[in-house]
């Protein structure tokens, strides 16, 4: 069974940290998802990094895909309140069809006003 | 915006009794999915389908079955629920179509279960 290591596994910084959450595998993805989960809720997408050394933008969220494509990087630049929660990497094998994904264990954010 | 709901969202049984949690999904996605989030285990795959009648086991399978008789409804069942088997449950969608396309998927608001 191939692992997803995610760390760290807990963050609680000021608003207005910079801060980097990692996913690590010794498997090579076809392609790599983020999500974000909210208390009560189910994972949101927020991003799909595909080549390797591929770097994705959403506002203040920099997602990398390692060049091997086995680890993947989600920079948060100046966080928010708004961006506390649950983030989630999930990796996935194959293309089309079924494609064996596997979710990391989680990184629980938290950002403080 | 893909619309999954899943129902019930809270239920508590006791142990040895049958449960079913039902997954609604207002269009036609192909790929369904049922997993279980645990503390420390993050999302675990149960069983997936891949159409009508067409189902497959996950990595957690055991003591769960699943039943897709419609293209909207994917329902999951613990014919005699345990207690390791209290979690929340996510039923989701494939919302990316297509031989080339990626694995994003769409995730029902959960079923949270407790099993006494």
């Amino acid at each position: 069974t191939q692992l997803l290591e995610q760390s760290p596994q807990f963050l609680s910084i000021q608003e207005g940290e910079n801060l980097t959450v990692y996913c690590n595998s010794s498997s090579v993805f076809s392609s790599l998802q983020w999500y974000r989960q909210e208390p009560g809720e189910g994972p949101v997408l927020l991003v799909t990094v595909v080549t390797g050394g591929e770097v994705k933008k959403l506002k203040r969220l920099t997602f990398q895909f390692g060049d091997a494509r086995k680890d993947s990087s989600l920079h948060i630049t100046a966080a928010q309140p708004g961006d506390t929660g649950l983030y989630l990497c999930a990796g996935a094998i194959g293309f089309g069809g079924y494609q064996k994904v596997t979710f990391g264990t989680g990184t629980k954010l938290q950002v403080i006003p | 915006d893909a619309g999954i709901t899943q129902s019930p969202r809270h239920k508590v049984t006791e142990t040895g009794t049958p449960v079913t949690l039902r997954c609604h999904q207002t269009e036609n996605h192909r790929y369904m999915y049922w997993y279980r989030q645990d503390p420390g285990h993050g999302l675990r795959l149960i069983h997936y389908s891949y159409g009508v009648k067409d189902t497959d086991k996950g990595e957690v399978s055991d003591g769960y079955s699943v039943s897709r008789s419609k293209t909207e409804d994917f329902l999951l069942t613990l014919e005699s629920a345990t207690s390791s088997q209290t979690s929340v449950y996510f039923c989701a969608i494939r919302t990316s179509g297509g031989d080339s396309s990626y694995n994003e998927q769409f995730f029902g608001p959960g079923t949270r279960l407790t099993v006494l």
